[in-house]
């Protein structure tokens, strides 16, 4: 599975739409990116995957660069419980290879008051 | 919510101690996950289960580590004679696996092990 590049941490004011990057240019054909976050004390929590075209759910949107090499996901309206460490994670969904979930450190997303 | 649910949530044990941990999966899925997660790293995956059958394991899990699944339901995650090493939060996941397509894993909150 690919890996992915992310910022170790970022800032965003309540209220405010938080944009996080991810990096994953040796993405292969049949790779989706995946969000997961994890909030203290707390499991990792799926929030959306998309393989190329964008995604919105309740909980957030993955926009997706055409060439696939990076993506960027968008929680809209950020609130104080958005405080958590967002992992970008790419894999496969069909076939025979691992299905282990390959976490980086992620990047810890503070939102402000 | 059914959610995947694993018990206990914390425990401090004295190196050289057997530690059981017990995961219970969303009740309709049939994969289990289990990965370990230290202290500001993100979860590294341990072994995972198709039903009652263990597909697969991790280079982590050396021979004090052992996992079950006896009936494709619940698992348990055992480690013999604990070392200060093994102190972490070990997290369980489940998914489902339908005509040939993964879904997402969902995790739950846990066990944190302690040793003193």
């Amino acid at each position: 599975d690919a890996k992915t590049t992310q910022p170790t941490s970022m800032d965003c004011a309540e209220g405010r739409a938080a944009n996080l990057p991810c990096n994953h240019s040796t993405i292969s054909g049949n790779e989706y990116v995946y969000w997961y976050r994890q909030i203290h004390s707390q499991g990792p929590q799926y929030i959306i995957h998309g393989l190329k075209n964008n995604e919105t759910n309740e909980m957030a949107s993955l926009i997706i660069t055409e060439d696939r090499k990076s993506s960027t996901l968008i929680l809209p309206h950020a609130t104080l419980r958005d405080t958590a460490v967002y992992y970008c994670i790419v894999r496969t969904l069909y076939g025979g290879a691992t299905n282990k979930l390959i976490f980086g450190t992620g990047t810890l997303l503070a939102v402000q008051p | 919510d059914t959610g995947v649910s694993q018990d206990p949530r914390h425990k401090i044990t004295k190196r050289g101690q057997n530690v059981t941990f017990r995961c219970d999966p969303i009740s309709e899925h049939n994969r289990l996950y289990w990965y370990r997660q230290t202290l500001g790293q993100g979860p590294e995956f341990l072994t995972y289960f198709q039903n009652e059958a263990q597909l697969e394991k991790s280079r982590l899990l050396s021979d004090r580590f052992s996992a079950e699944r006896p009936k494709g339901s619940f698992s348990t995650l055992e480690i013999q004679r604990t070392e200060q090493g093994d102190s972490a939060m070990y997290l369980c996941a489940s998914s489902a696996y339908r005509q040939g397509i993964r879904q997402p894993q969902h995790f739950g909150d846990g066990t944190r092990l302690s040793i003193l």
